[in-house]
């Protein structure tokens, strides 16, 4: 089993709609979690930290399930620019060298 | 816009030449990083520097070599490399290398060997 993984896409969905996706874990020990957005040939970007209580910002919604070991991302009434690679990243322990990227779910919003 | 420049952005190289990448970072972070990313793979954690010192080195291979001469600067030097180093390789800064703070990135060095 990875040690994290994302369904890679693409997710294809009309605008306006909602989609989520997941990003499973397998080290429990894992302690910090985030949501990157990485458009194509440009460098990731932070979309939002996840902590044990949930996130929310505006029209996303990030959720931490420890039992399961999975982070969600909700986006609600999606945009064309939503249109991206959605990365999942984790720190199974307290340094760097933990931190593991996901591959990535790929987003495409049609009009 | 992120406050961590790399130079170059392109670069083409033969497999006999020396070259370096260059990163900035004008955030006031203490932790920087080179990260690879290839076609298709996630990215791959290189090195980590934690207040100029070297914390990480994730089995790369030594035609990789890492500078970092202070906390706002990074370089990797490249020498004798493979057609497979192709990728695009990004660095990034942290308040600290604990894990827990999110990275910024640089826009990337996009490296052909050929």
């Amino acid at each position: 089993r990875k040690e994290v993984e994302q369904d890679p896409g693409p997710f294809n969905v009309p605008e306006g709609a909602t989609v989520a996706f997941n990003c499973t874990y397998s080290n429990s020990a894992s302690q910090s979690f985030f949501w990157y957005r990485q458009d194509c040939r440009k460098e990731p970007k932070l979309l939002m930290s996840v902590y044990s209580s949930g996130n929310e910002d505006g029209r996303f919604t990030a959720q931490l399930n420890r039992a399961s070991q999975y982070i969600s991302l909700l986006i609600r009434d999606s945009k064309l620019s939503d249109s991206a690679t959605y990365l999942c990243v984790v720190n199974a322990g307290g340094s760097a060298s933990k931190i593991i990227f996901g591959s990535g779910t790929r987003l495409s919003i049609r009009p | 816009e992120t406050g961590v420049t790399q130079t170059p952005r392109h670069l083409v190289m033969g497999m006999t030449n020396k070259k370096s990448l260059k990163c900035e970072q004008h955030l006031g972070h203490n932790a920087m990083y080179w990260y690879k990313q290839s076609a298709k793979k996630p990215l791959e954690l290189m090195f980590v520097y934690n207040f100029k010192e070297q914390t990480e080195n994730n089995s790369v291979p030594s035609r990789f070599s890492p500078e970092c001469p202070n906390s706002s600067h990074l370089f990797l030097h490249l020498h004798t490399l493979q057609p497979e180093d192709s990728a695009l390789y990004l660095c990034a800064s942290s308040q600290a290398a604990s894990g827990s703070y999110e990275q910024y990135f640089g826009p990337g060095t996009r490296l052909t060997v050929t």
